[in-house]
């Protein structure tokens, strides 16, 4: 079974810009989750979608949002970037229930120049 | 979500055992205990996930004392591919975890 996959794995924007940052959970996972890891911060949850609602939200700005779509594939968009953003955005995916392991993609690089 | 503390780094030798404790005082009754590894650049892989007592995979095993304040990852006959950091997350598995500094653990040859 594939795992987690995203795209584009890297990404160098300029502040102010906007990205979109996209993620295909596993086969038969309904559940999404992003995530932000800095050196600074570690690793943070920004979101998580299930059946293409918000079930929860982290403690992020308005600038980052989501959505997910009815095939649970997940889209990630951060608005009027700055340089704090530069981070590595990470996405789980699990079946649907909160006792459900989270399996993580590779990540997008993402650069704020 | 309960707290976790684990040692910042740890250096072992290849074939060696590393054993990496976890300490989670104040873990609830609903909680897992979950273990991540994690290479640079890359998203965390889930390495073994218990509840209580013993569990074992082909990776690695993990022992839960009877009060489950404390968890052991152990990982036999470590590899120079074994160098990563090692993460302990306590709750439920598949709801917003949240990632302490982790165990950097490094094996040299």
């Amino acid at each position: 079974k594939a795992g987690v996959t995203q795209t584009p794995r890297y990404l160098i924007k300029t502040r102010g810009q906007q990205v979109t940052l996209s993620c295909s959970p596993i086969s038969g996972h309904r559940s999404v989750s992003w995530y932000q890891q800095t050196p600074g911060q570690g690793l943070q949850f920004l979101f998580e979608y299930f059946s293409e609602t918000q079930r929860n939200k982290g403690n992020f700005p308005g600038r980052f949002s989501g959505r997910q779509f009815s095939n649970s594939r997940s889209e990630m968009n951060v608005s009027t970037l700055e340089l704090g953003d530069s981070a590595l955005y990470l996405c789980a995916s699990s079946l649907w229930r909160d006792t459900d392991t989270q399996y993580f993609g590779p990540g997008t690089r993402l650069t704020v120049l | 979500l309960a707290k976790t503390t684990q040692p910042i780094s740890m250096d072992s030798y290849e074939g060696q055992e590393v054993n990496i404790t976890c300490s989670h005082n104040n873990i609830a009754t609903n909680d897992y205990i979950t273990w991540y590894q994690q290479f640079p650049s890359q998203g965390p892989r889930f390495i073994i996930q218990g509840y209580k007592t013993k569990v074992t995979n082909e990776v690695a095993s993990l022992f839960i004392p009877a009060d489950r304040k404390s968890s052991t990852l152990s990982l036999p006959r470590v590899s120079l591919s074994d160098t990563a950091v090692y993460y302990c997350l306590v709750g439920l598995p598949g709801y917003k975890l949240s990632f302490g500094a982790g165990t950097t653990v490094t094996v040299r040859a």
